[in-house]
């Protein structure tokens, strides 16, 4: 059963950047798309973007111009940027793994890390 | 963006009832529409994928039906551990969207 677990600092100061790993064990990261997903406390669920093995991304246009997910497949692992972070960028930070259903063409977030609490405060 | 609208906000419920929540779709988004479970400090679940597939290990209770725009996720009988925070997310168009959340109270 693949298992996902997050890591990086859980504060970080206002106008730097977010700097988080997602570790995947129990499956190779090779041949699925990986998923970074928050939520902010007492709120819903934003998706942030995704990232192909091969290393081609989508990200949400509303954080695309500071955002930066990568891929590393030897380490089996994919990672978020996110840069001039904001008070609003507190948020439980999730990495999630993409299933494809072959017949219909939907993605859905099937596999979820534990999440990761990362606090933007001096 | 789409937008995802659930209804309602929160419901309280009693041990065996039928539950409903609805979700709709700002525009057309055929059957690529998911279904999840959260419940308080766990991350969310999948419950049902494509409108209406139940996930593997997902109790038959739930279901999931629609297409277009209007959505529903049906509990049959509500268990005790079905206490949770309920997400619809479309998956036709990115950027990948999520209603607001349907909280469930036993």
């Amino acid at each position: 059963q693949v298992q996902l677990q997050e890591s990086g600092p859980g504060l970080v100061k206002p106008s730097e950047t977010l700097s988080l790993t997602c570790t995947v064990s129990g499956g190779s990261i090779t041949y699925y798309y990986w998923s970074w997903i928050r939520q902010p406390p007492g709120k819903g669920l934003e998706w942030i973007g995704y990232i192909y093995y091969s290393g081609s991304t989508n990200y949400n246009p509303s954080l695309e111009s500071r955002v930066s997910i990568s891929v590393d497949t030897s380490k089996n692992q994919f990672s978020l940027k996110l840069s001039s972070v904001t008070a609003a960028d507190t948020a439980v930070y999730y990495c999630a793994r993409l299933e494809r259903d072959f017949q219909t063409g939907t993605y859905s977030l099937a596999y979820w890390g534990q999440g990761a609490q990362v606090t933007v405060s001096s | 963006d789409i937008q995802m609208t659930q209804s309602p906000a929160s419901l309280s419920a009693s041990v065996g009832d039928r539950v409903t929540i609805t979700c709709r779709a700002s525009q057309t988004i055929t059957t690529y529409l998911n279904w999840y479970q959260q419940k308080p400090g766990k991350a969310p679940k999948l419950l049902i994928y494509t409108a209406s597939t139940l996930q593997s290990g997902v109790p038959s209770r739930f279901t999931g039906s629609g297409s277009g725009t209007y959505f529903t996720l049906t509990i049959s009988a509500l268990q005790p551990e079905d206490f949770a925070t309920y997400y619809c997310q479309q998956c036709s168009n990115t950027p990948w969207t999520f209603g607001q959340g349907t909280k469930v109270e036993i």
